[in-house]
């Protein structure tokens, strides 16, 4: 089945400053690569996804880039606000029913 | 509005008793997932369902039970066996892998 590695666990930042947060997957059959934002007490919201025929999508401030020789993908966050303060999971897929989520990254914006 | 309701938002049990978890989508997703959150562990599989009076076991299914009689609801039942229930529990439904997967805002189980 599909493994996939997130990291950091924590990751701290000063408002306006970048962060980055990087999977790894095991799968090399894996073409959907979504990022979740959960906020404290609330279920997971979708921020942005890419597919595999594409190696970078941006929205705004955040981006994904996907490496698909290396098996990794990462998430840009650029000039973060405090807002942007949550935990952060990566997923992908296993076969062709569900998702494998990472193990979450806490980012925390310093004003 | 369109969208996944878990319920109630906050639970306790006393040790030995089944409690249900609700999950009701209106999206008319074929899929319904249910995940167990503990801090550090992010987010496991439970049990999965892609289609009506079907469903399959997750990485961590024991101790578990769902059924799947109407598209719509996708209720679990945290069992006696399960030896520690106490954890944060996510429901989720989409069209199918590939696609985004919307969560309900989690049901808190504590037992006591």
């Amino acid at each position: 089945g599909e493994n996939v590695e997130q990291h950091p666990s924590t990751l701290s930042v000063q408002e306006g400053d970048s962060a980055v947060i990087k999977c790894t997957y095991s799968d090399s059959a894996s073409n959907y690569f979504p990022w979740y934002k959960q906020e404290l007490g609330k279920g997971p919201q979708l921020i942005i996804d890419i597919r595999s025929n594409v190696g970078e999508k941006k929205d705004q401030r955040i981006a994904v880039t996907l490496n698909k020789t290396a098996k990794h993908f990462s998430l840009h966050i650029t000039e973060t606000q405090p807002e942007d303060s949550a935990v952060y999971f990566c997923a992908a897929p296993v076969g062709y029913s569900t998702l494998t989520f990472g193990k979450g990254t806490m980012l925390l914006v310093s004003p | 509005d369109g969208g996944i309701t878990q319920s109630p938002k906050y639970l306790f049990r006393k040790e030995g008793q089944n409690v249900t978890l609700s999950c009701e989508q209106n999206l008319n997703h074929d899929a319904m997932y249910w995940y167990r959150q503990d801090p550090g562990q992010g987010l496991r599989l439970i049990y999965y369902s892609q289609i009506v009076n079907d469903f399959q076991k997750g990485d961590i299914a024991e101790g578990y039970s769902v059924s799947r009689e109407k598209k719509e609801s996708f209720p679990l039942t945290v069992t006696s066996a399960q030896k520690n229930p106490t954890a944060f529990y996510l429901c989720a439904s989409s069209f199918g892998t590939g696609t985004e997967a919307f969560f309900g805002q989690g049901t808190r189980l504590t037992v006591v």
